[in-house]
């Protein structure tokens, strides 16, 4: 079984300041990482994904999030961040065996992180 | 078309009612999720169909049933809530690997939910 900790619940940070939230994983196979964006009242957004390949993922809105396989982490970064970055943020973590067919995948979610942009 | 839509936005209903809520994706997805959110915690699974079929049920009370009427829908069937049902409910769809051995995820497009509250 998978398992994602988020290891903090809030981050305020003032704008324009860097910033980094943290996820590590727990899994005895190889995943697929993700970090989804939820804003205020709104859906789920898929902001980046590690698959396969670099180890380092880039959004297009500037968030980038290396995969350390040595240290099960996945934390996403951004050296600049706007007021309109603040949202909820999830770290989230897919294990599929080789089926064929393919199928649905279960993704397993952390707990959030709240981030809160002040200027 | 990128877009997975949810009916209705907002909902309120009483313990006896029998409601339901509606999902459609035009992406050619087969395989559709439901999730349940509660407050300031993340989405946890509740139900997958991969091509129109139940694949997943995550010990859901019977009082929620779904049901995939065809590849581009998706239903949840409410009856007989209690008041911690009260949620936000989103819907997922994903493309699926047919007739491939190799791994491979797909990704997971959300709906806006469907925020739900039972008196």
């Amino acid at each position: 079984a998978q398992s994602v900790t988020q290891l903090d619940s809030q981050v305020p940070v003032f704008e324009e300041a860097p910033v980094e939230l943290r996820c590590n994983y727990s899994s005895s196979v190889s995943v697929y990482l993700f970090w989804y964006v939820q804003y205020p009242n709104q859906g789920l957004q898929l902001l980046l994904k590690y698959l396969s390949g670099s180890t380092l993922v880039e959004s297009i809105n500037g968030f980038e999030a290396e995969f350390n396989k040595s240290q099960t982490s996945f934390h996403l970064r951004k050296p600049s961040v706007h007021i309109s970055d603040t949202a909820e943020y999830f770290c989230a973590v897919s294990a599929s065996s080789p089926v064929r067919g393919g199928g649905s995948e279960k993704l397993v979610f952390g707990k959030g992180t709240k981030l809160t942009v002040n200027p | 078309d990128t877009e997975v839509t949810q009916t209705p936005k907002h909902l309120v209903m009483g313990m006896t009612n029998k409601k339901s809520l509606k999902c459609e994706q035009h992406m050619g997805h087969r395989a559709m999720y439901w999730y349940k959110q509660k407050a300031k915690k993340p989405p946890e699974l509740m139900f997958v169909y991969s091509y129109e079929k139940l694949s997943i049920n995550e010990s859901v009370p019977s009082r929620f049933s779904p049901e995939c009427p065809n590849s581009s829908l998706l239903n949840l069937h409410l009856h007989a809530l209690q008041p911690e049902d009260s949620a936000l409910y989103l819907c997922a769809s994903s493309s699926t690997g047919l007739g491939t051995w190799r791994r491979s995820y797909n990704e997971q497009f959300f709906g806006p939910g469907t925020r739900l509250t039972v008196l």
